[in-house]
């Protein structure tokens, strides 16, 4: 049992690049999320998923896309990457009760 | 909307000693969730406490307690016997009861523990 798995665990882009966070949980949850953490600020929503096909916008969604692909799923794009989207990022789901959610290991994106 | 305020960025405790981290929260539902993440070097998110605001016990898990008190909208954190393995980010998080989705986190607490 993994858990929520996110590739990759770091990635260095330069500005105007584009890339796609894959996320992947096999816990059953209905919902899904993408945090960014950035030093002194906590972690902010920037996309969840209710359900498979449905997806909503959080915090801080400016710059990003999600694709909810199936149930197990859920992808954060970076059309054009910008030095401010330097960050960690993570995915995270919950199960029926949405009680506590449950984290991966997060990546480590750098744009220069 | 909803803020949570950790007001120590950075707190130390000796090995074997008691420490506690603070956490302040403004809303104006009644029924919600707080928790407690610890997130140590490896940066793994990982749930250490939950408290369902409805519940006056406060809960407790080993050597974790909270003091939840409601009025006040304060939710500190208790570490027991602190442990080297305790040294982290500690973050507090609160979520709404009717909106699941959204979780608020503060700006976390770094434990340190010295041995």
């Amino acid at each position: 049992n993994a858990g929520v798995t996110q590739t990759p665990k770091f990635q260095v882009l330069k500005t105007g690049q584009s890339m796609t966070l894959q996320c992947a949980q096999d816990m059953n949850h209905n919902s899904m999320y993408w945090y960014r953490q950035d030093p002194g600020m906590g972690l902010r929503l920037i996309y969840y998923s209710a359900s498979e096909g449905t997806t909503d916008k959080g915090e801080v969604p400016n710059g990003y896309n999600v694709s909810r692909l199936n149930k197990r799923e859920f992808s954060l794009r970076l059309e054009s990457a910008a030095p401010s989207q330097t960050s960690v990022y993570f995915c995270a789901s919950s199960g029926r009760g949405y009680y506590e959610q449950y984290f991966g290991p997060g990546t480590r994106l750098t744009v220069t | 909307a909803q803020t949570v305020t950790q007001s120590q960025p950075e707190m130390s405790v000796q090995e074997a000693e008691t420490v506690t981290l603070s956490c302040t929260y403004d809303t104006s539902e009644s029924d919600y969730y707080l928790f407690w993440y610890k997130q140590p070097p490896s940066r793994q998110m990982i749930l250490v406490i939950r408290q369902e605001a409805y519940k006056q016990q406060n809960a407790t898990e080993n050597r974790f307690s909270v003091n939840f008190q409601k009025a006040a909208k304060s939710f500190s954190l208790k570490i027991s016997d602190s442990q080297l393995g305790d040294a982290a980010m500690y973050f507090c998080a609160y979520r709404s009861y009717g909106r699941k989705n959204d979780m608020r986190f503060g700006a976390g607490t770094r434990l340190t523990v010295k041995p």
